[in-house]
């Protein structure tokens, strides 16, 4: 239904090493979002991805939306300490704000 | 600064207790809200849309008379868990923005209910 599919779960890495999380819909999606949450705090808003296809970088972290828009992916080259936390990938809804969240990829980061 | 607040942070009550949590806009009008909960380890589950001047919209398994929504102005929602056990025991979240804008999450209460 309106579930959206994220992997892995979990991620442990070197630090300066790269890090991808993917999100698949088997529907297609009107917009995706992608949201940060630290530990013990709240969701943060990263981006949202609208057309298809689209690419989308801030500094070092790279959004995608698939050519079908039904999945998409953020990749951060040679991670820091400071991107530790849980990503999420979120279904958005064309008319409201409403959010359906995927189940979010927890990255750990070894300095 | 935040653009959502949400309050209490942290809530300890004993079973049977019923909790009010306020979220509001500070600077923007919120027609609508939305309200999240959240157990250890897991991810963001929608319970209900709270609309303003209207009744919430529940999510499919959320049960309306136990977790009451207010929205009685355009910066203000409540959610009450009624009679909570500790079963309830969660991290509530709201959050506030606008069909075609990003949501801004409140930086919601911990409930624990012994």
């Amino acid at each position: 239904g309106q579930q959206v599919m994220q992997i892995p779960q979990y991620q442990h890495v070197q630090e300066g090493e790269d890090f991808t999380t993917y999100c698949n819909s088997s529907t297609t999606l009107s917009n995706i979002q992608w949201y940060k949450q630290r530990p013990g705090g709240h969701p943060v808003f990263l981006i949202q991805l609208v057309k298809s296809g689209e690419v989308k970088k801030q500094k070092r972290l790279t959004f995608q939306f698939g050519e079908a828009k039904k999945n998409s992916s953020l990749h951060i080259t040679a991670t820091q300490t400071t991107d530790v936390g849980t990503y999420f990938c979120a279904r958005g809804s064309s008319n409201t704000g409403k959010l359906i969240f995927g189940q979010g990829t927890t990255l750990q980061v070894k300095p | 600064g935040a653009v959502v607040s949400q309050h209490p942070s942290w809530v300890i009550c004993k079973s049977g207790t019923s909790v009010k949590i306020e979220c509001r806009s500070l600077d923007f009008q919120a027609t609508t809200m939305f309200w999240y909960r959240q157990f250890p380890k897991q991810s963001l589950m929608l319970m209900a849309t709270s609309n303003e001047g209207s009744k919430a919209t529940y999510e499919q398994g959320v049960e309306k008379d136990k977790f009451l929504i207010n929205h009685a102005s355009l910066t203000l929602s409540t959610l009450t868990v009624t009679s909570a056990h500790p079963e309830d025991s969660s991290f509530y979240i709201c959050s506030a923005g606008g069909p075609v804008k990003p949501q801004h999450f409140g930086d919601g209460t911990r409930l624990s209910i012994l």
